[in-house]
C-alpha cells in the first residue's frame, strides 16, 4: 500500500542553524511532490512544488531536494527564526484517488 | 484574493443537532473540498466537488452530507454526529481538480468542530 512518512517527532533546532525535514514514501511514482506549512489550529499554507525532473528547488530560505531512486524530499530552512515554527507536511498525488494525499507532518521548533 | 473563509470558527453540537460549515472562496477555482484533520494526523480527505458537481466521496458516512450551490460556496451538513467525529474541518480550492495540472490547494483556517 501507499505510504508517505514524516519524522513524527519534534525537531527541535537553535536560531540560525539549518532545519532539514524529510518525506519518504513507497509505493508511489510522483509526478511532483509539494510542501506546507500548517499552524497550530490553521488550514495548510503551501510552499513549494517539485516536479519530477527537478532536483532542487529554491525560495527565499527554503530548499527542496527531491531523489526519485531514494524516493526521498528533504526540506530545509536556512537561517530559521523562530516564526518558523510550526508543523511541515509533505504531499503526493494520488493518481489512484485523484487526490493529494498528506503525510502526517513533522513540528519544528526553532528556539531563541 | 487568495483567501478561503470558513464559519463558523468553532462548534459545539449534539448528537441530535443538525448544523452546516461553510466555505467561500473568490478566486475563481472551480475544485473545492472537504478535509477532516484530528490533533496530530494530516488532513484527510472527505469530498472533492469540480465544476460544481461531486468528484470524489471518499466513503464518508451520510451523516456529512456535502452541497455545492455554486462554484464559490462549499457547505458541509452534519446531522446525528459521533463524539468520534470532533475535529478540525478544512476547505480548500484549488483552480482545476486534475492532478496532472499539479494544482496547489489553498485552505481556510478550519472549523474546529466539538459533538457532545
Amino acid at each position: 500500500s501507499q505510504k508517505i512518512e514524516q519524522n513524527s517527532e519534534a525537531l527541535n533546532i537553535q536560531e540560525g542553524k539549518t532545519a532539514t525535514l524529510t518525506c519518504n514514501y513507497t509505493n508511489y511514482s510522483p509526478a511532483y511532490l509539494q510542501w506546507y506549512r500548517q499552524d497550530p489550529g490553521r488550514g495548510p499554507v503551501f510552499l513549494l512544488l517539485i516536479r519530477e525532473n527537478e532536483k532542487e528547488k529554491r525560495k527565499e530560505r527554503l530548499k527542496v531536494t527531491f531523489d526519485t531512486t531514494l524516493k526521498q524530499s528533504l526540506f530545509h530552512i536556512t537561517a530559521s527564526q523562530p516564526a518558523d515554527s510550526a508543523t511541515y507536511l509533505c504531499a503526493l498525488p494520488d493518481t489512484g484517488r485523484r487526490a493529494l494525499t498528506f503525510g502526517s507532518g513533522t513540528r519544528l521548533q526553532v528556539q531563541p | 484574493d487568495t483567501e478561503v473563509t470558513q464559519t463558523p470558527k468553532h462548534l459545539v453540537m449534539g448528537m441530535t443537532n443538525k448544523k452546516s460549515l461553510k466555505c467561500e472562496q473568490h478566486m475563481g477555482h472551480r475544485a473545492m473540498y472537504w478535509y477532516k484533520q484530528k490533533a496530530k494526523k494530516p488532513p484527510e480527505l472527505m469530498f472533492v466537488y469540480s465544476y460544481e458537481k461531486l468528484s470524489i466521496n471518499e466513503s464518508v458516512p451520510s451523516r456529512f452530507s456535502p452541497e455545492c450551490p455554486n462554484s464559490s460556496l462549499l457547505n458541509l451538513h452534519l446531522h446525528a454526529l459521533q463524539p468520534e467525529d470532533s475535529a478540525l474541518y478544512l476547505c480548500a480550492s484549488s483552480e482545476n481538480h486534475g492532478l496532472a495540472t499539479q494544482e496547489t490547494q489553498y485552505f481556510g483556517p478550519g472549523t474546529r468542530l466539538l459533538v457532545l
